[in-house]
């Protein structure tokens, strides 16, 4: 069993609706990370957090809207979101930061835009 | 050029095979390589890292070409339960830190 537990496993919402995807990890870690997996491209880094402070945002869309509120919570809030969207988004959380490359994944949300 | 590139596949072997994937990088300056597996509909699991020695771990078996810029995962005695996709790990030093960056993934099925 993960100790990176994520919340939906799977999202169907319309464009103009507005949702949240939800990440906990009970590993103690201090980075928390977002991913998105598109079918055929490699996982994409979306945002990283340090001790919930943002370190990295890789280029997204403002229409994704990330929350650390503490070390073990990460939020990826969405709203106007586009069908090409459509994609699984992947939590994970590391220790020591950006210097550890043991990432833990949760089980992931597989979101479908309509 | 991708950062990071590995044959999609599938390739399909029998059971007791071995099997061997490639992985090329493009920065010379990439630090430290790994391979994750990843089974269908689930998250990514690190498998093992990849050492300039060369590194062992059961039948799994992970080499690094630093000249050449590939690492390489083999496989022996291949069992059903190895099917998945293996993932190509580079990290790399960037002015915000250690960056991971993922291969596409390369797709084993073993069969009977």
């Amino acid at each position: 069993e993960t100790g990176v537990t994520q919340t939906p496993r799977h999202l169907v919402m319309g464009m103009t609706n507005k949702k949240s995807l939800k990440c906990e990890q009970h590993l103690g870690h201090n980075a928390m990370y977002w991913y998105k997996q598109s079918a055929k491209k490699p996982l994409e880094l979306m945002f990283v957090y340090n001790f919930k402070e943002q370190t990295e945002n890789n280029s997204v869309p403002s229409r994704f809207s990330p929350e650390c509120p503490n070390s073990s919570h990460l939020f990826l809030h969405l709203h106007t979101l586009q069908p090409e969207d459509s994609a699984l988004y992947l939590c994970a959380s590391s220790n020591g930061g950006l210097n550890n490359e043991k990432l833990f994944f949760g089980s992931g949300t597989q979101l479908s835009v309509l | 050029r991708k950062e990071v590139e590995q044959d999609p596949g599938p390739f399909n072997v029998p059971e007791g095979a071995t099997v061997a994937f490639n992985c090329t990088y493009s920065n010379s300056a990439s630090q430290s390589f790994f391979w994750y597996r990843q089974d269908c509909r689930k998250e990514p699991k690190l498998l093992m890292s990849v050492y300039s020695s060369g590194n062992e771990d059961g039948r799994f078996t992970a080499q690094l070409n630093r000249a050449s810029q590939y690492i390489s995962l083999l496989i022996r005695d291949s069992k059903l339960s190895d099917s998945a996709t293996y993932l190509c790990v580079v990290k790399k030093l960037t002015g915000g830190g250690n960056k991971l960056t993922f291969g596409t993934g390369t797709q084993l099925k073993v069969e009977l």
